[in-house]
C-alpha cells in the first residue's frame, strides 16, 4: 500500500499570512492531484500535476511537483477567510489495466480574520 | 471541470432498511466510478471500485452484502446500503475518473440511520 504523508494535519493562521502544506511518499505517482474540501460536500480539484519539477498557479495558490514525482507542495500567499477548508493531496498510480488514487490525511487549515 | 452529481444529499431512514445512492457524470462518461466513505474531521476511505458492467471491486473490510453497488451504465452507478444500521450513518461520496485519470467528486450524501 503506498503511502501519502500529508502535513501539517491542523494549520490555523491569521488573515494575510502565507502557508505552505506538503505532500510526501516514497512513490512515484503518475500524476498528483490537490482538492479542497469543505463541510458536508464532497472535494473539489483545484489541480492536476503530471510532469516532474512541474508549477501550476491558480490566483494566490501555487502547487508544485516534484521532480521526481514522488511529493508535491501547494503554498497559499496572502490567506483569506474563504481559503478556510480541508486540503487533500491524491497520488494517481496508473499501470497496464491498473488504477489507484492514494489521498493524503487533509490538512484542515483555518484562516482567521 | 467535470461535473458529477449525487442523490440524494440527504437521507434519513430508520433501522432496517435499504437506501439507494445515485451518481451521475453529467458531462463525461466514466467507466470507472469510485464510492468513498468519509468519517468527521477524516480524510476519505475508499469503498469499492464500481466498473461499468462488470462487478465492483471492494476494499478490505467492506461487507459486499452490505453495499451492493451496481454500474448500469457509463454516467451512473448506485449505491445501496441495505438493512442500515446506526453505525452506517456517514457521509458517503462518489467519485467518477475521466479518461485522463482525474476523480471528479460528487457533493456528498449524508445518510442518518434512526
Amino acid at each position: 500500500t503506498q503511502l501519502l504523508e500529508q502535513s501539517p494535519q491542523f494549520l490555523s493562521i491569521q488573515e494575510g499570512e502565507n502557508l505552505t502544506v506538503y505532500c510526501n511518499s516514497s512513490s512515484v505517482f503518475s500524476s498528483l492531484q490537490w482538492y479542497r474540501q469543505e463541510p458536508g460536500e464532497g472535494p473539489v480539484l483545484l489541480v492536476t500535476v503530471v510532469t516532474g519539477g512541474e508549477v501550476k498557479k491558480l490566483k494566490r495558490l501555487t502547487f508544485q511537483f516534484g521532480d521526481a514525482r514522488k511529493d508535491s507542495s501547494l503554498h497559499i500567499t496572502a490567506a483569506q477567510p474563504g481559503d478556510t477548508g480541508l486540503y487533500l493531496c491524491a497520488g494517481a498510480k496508473v499501470g497496464a489495466g491498473s488504477y489507484q488514487l492514494t489521498f493524503g490525511k487533509g490538512t484542515k487549515l483555518s484562516v482567521i480574520p | 471541470g467535470a461535473v458529477v452529481s449525487q442523490h440524494p444529499s440527504r437521507v434519513i431512514c430508520k433501522s432496517g432498511t435499504s437506501v439507494k445512492i445515485e451518481c451521475r457524470s453529467l458531462d463525461f462518461q466514466a467507466t470507472t466510478m469510485f464510492w468513498y466513505r468519509q468519517f468527521p474531521k477524516q480524510s476519505l476511505m475508499l469503498m469499492a471500485t464500481s466498473n461499468e458492467g462488470s462487478k465492483a471491486t471492494y476494499e478490505q473490510g467492506v461487507e459486499k452484502d452490505k453495499f451492493l453497488i451496481n454500474h448500469a451504465s457509463l454516467t451512473l452507478s448506485t449505491l445501496t446500503v441495505t438493512s442500515a444500521h446506526p453505525e452506517d450513518s456517514s457521509f458517503y461520496i462518489c467519485s467518477a475518473r475521466t479518461n485522463t485519470d482525474t476523480q471528479y467528486f460528487g457533493p456528498g450524501t449524508r445518510l442518518t440511520v434512526l
